[in-house]
């Protein structure tokens, strides 16, 4: 069964700490690896996709990076605009077309 | 509209009664998607639309749960008779096809059932 893992569950940072979040991931072929960032009271917004081992990309303080087992979200000086959930996902096709496998996510709270 | 709307913002329900959410999605996204959000849990699968196609339903929890999409726009997500495991956040999605990473995601129904 494809499973995707977070942590730490939460995060307290100092502003302009920098720090990482994991993301484990177990599935049977990997068809991309999905970063968003959800503010409270607010669904997911989108912020990166991952297909291959190696692969990098990069927003603002934000640097998302995969490896065979796992991703890592790096926040470089964060600001406390950055507080926010953030969540990686993996997709499962069946029949019927995608649904996306969510990690439980990882709560950001950056103090200023 | 610019993004998907989701109606109503917040439900309070009594226990055993039915409820229906609705989702509107942005216009000309044919695929939708609802998801449910618990308290201190992960996204959970619900239902899939994809243009006429039959939706993927594998991830409805019980037969309680049904979901109807008209018109290959408006959605609506219905629970009956809920039960106070049904409270939770019901976020729904929509995407152009082939591009289900880049979903937008409405804010959410928060469904409280007394």
């Amino acid at each position: 069964e494809d499973q995707v893992t977070q942590s730490p569950e939460a995060l307290r940072l100092q502003e302009g700490e920098s720090s990482s979040l994991n993301c484990s991931y177990t599935v049977s072929g990997l068809r991309g690896l999905f970063w968003y960032r959800q503010d409270p009271g607010k669904g997911p917004e989108f912020l990166f996709t991952l297909y291959s081992a190696g692969e990098e990309k990069e927003k603002e303080r934000l640097k998302a990076t995969l490896t065979k087992k796992e991703s890592f979200l790096h926040i470089t000086a964060p600001k406390p605009e950055d507080s926010a959930t953030y969540l990686c996902a993996v997709p499962v096709y069946n029949n019927a077309g995608n649904m996306l496998t969510f990690g439980g996510g990882t709560r950001l709270m950056v103090k200023p | 509209g610019a993004g998907v709307s989701q109606s109503p913002s917040n439900k309070v329900t009594e226990k055993g009664k039915d409820v229906e959410l609705r989702c509107d999605p942005i216009s000309g996204h044919t695929a939708l998607y609802w998801y449910r959000q618990s308290l201190g849990q992960g996204l959970e699968f619900l239902i899939y639309f994809q243009g006429n196609s039959a939706p993927d339903k594998s991830g409805l929890p019980s037969d309680r749960f049904s979901a109807e999409r008209t018109g290959g726009s408006v959605s609506t997500l219905t629970i009956q008779r809920t039960q106070q495991e049904d409270s939770a956040v019901y976020l729904c999605a929509s995407s152009l096809v082939g591009q289900g990473a880049a979903r937008a995601f409405g804010s959410g129904t928060r469904l409280t059932v007394v």
